[in-house]
């Protein structure tokens, strides 16, 4: 079964400053991978996602990724955070018969102006 | 702006009650997904549908939860009896294809049982 590992449970950056969330997965084959976030006390949003091709991918927001195969990472960047960026990320991935989505555990991001 | 939308946004009931949770998936679309979120297990996928029929509802608990979608345009998930370890978020999620096309989250149900 696959599985998603988000190493940091929380993270704090400056505004202005750059981004990295880490996402490791664990799945045979190719998965599909997905990044979300969550504002509170709303639902999740896609932010992008990974099918195949070009390895890093353009989400919204001015996010990107980048998969790793070698590595079994899919981390999330973002080159200058904004206040409003402040969320719980998730990770996710599908590698079943169907669209079910194996989530990681969140990462809690907090941007200090 | 399609979305998907749910009713109630809050629910606070008692032990034992039943609770009735709504979803309807955006217009067109032919999947739909449940999950919880509490803070403990984090998103767990509850059940599954593709064109109204369930296809995986291995995450539910069988004895008290029940899913279904009476029609295309509305999904619901049902809690009887309800328990305080039932308090959670419980999201709706809707989408066109189970494997290329993603899951549009709809903004949460949260219940909270004492």
């Amino acid at each position: 079964a696959q599985s998603v590992t988000q190493p940091d449970i929380h993270i704090t950056v400056s505004e202005g400053a750059s981004l990295e969330l880490r996402c490791n997965y664990s799945y045979g084959a190719t998965p599909y991978l997905f990044w979300y976030v969550q504002s509170p006390g709303q639902g999740l949003q896609l932010l992008l996602k990974y099918f195949s091709g070009d390895t890093l991918v353009q989400g919204i927001k001015g996010f990107e990724a980048e998969f790793k195969r070698s590595q079994s990472s899919f981390n999330l960047r973002k080159p200058s955070v904004h206040w409003s960026d402040a969320a719980e990320y998730f990770c996710a991935v599908v590698g079943t018969s169907y669209g079910k989505l194996t989530f990681g555990q969140g990462t809690i991001l907090t941007v200090h102006p | 702006d399609a979305r998907v939308t749910q009713t109630p946004r809050d629910k606070v009931t008692e032990m034992g009650q039943e609770v009735t949770m709504r979803c309807q998936p955006i217009l067109g679309h032919n999947t739909v997904f449940w999950y919880r979120q509490t803070m403990m297990q984090g998103l767990e996928l509850l059940a599954y549908f593709r064109n109204r029929a369930p296809l995986d509802d291995s995450g539910m608990p069988k004895d008290r939860f029940s899913a279904e979608m009476p029609d295309a345009t509305l999904a619901t998930l049902k809690i009887q009896p309800s328990e305080p370890r039932d308090s959670a978020v419980y999201f709706c999620a809707s989408g066109l294809d189970y494997q290329e096309e993603t899951q549009y989250f709809g903004p949460g149900t949260r219940l909270l049982v004492l």
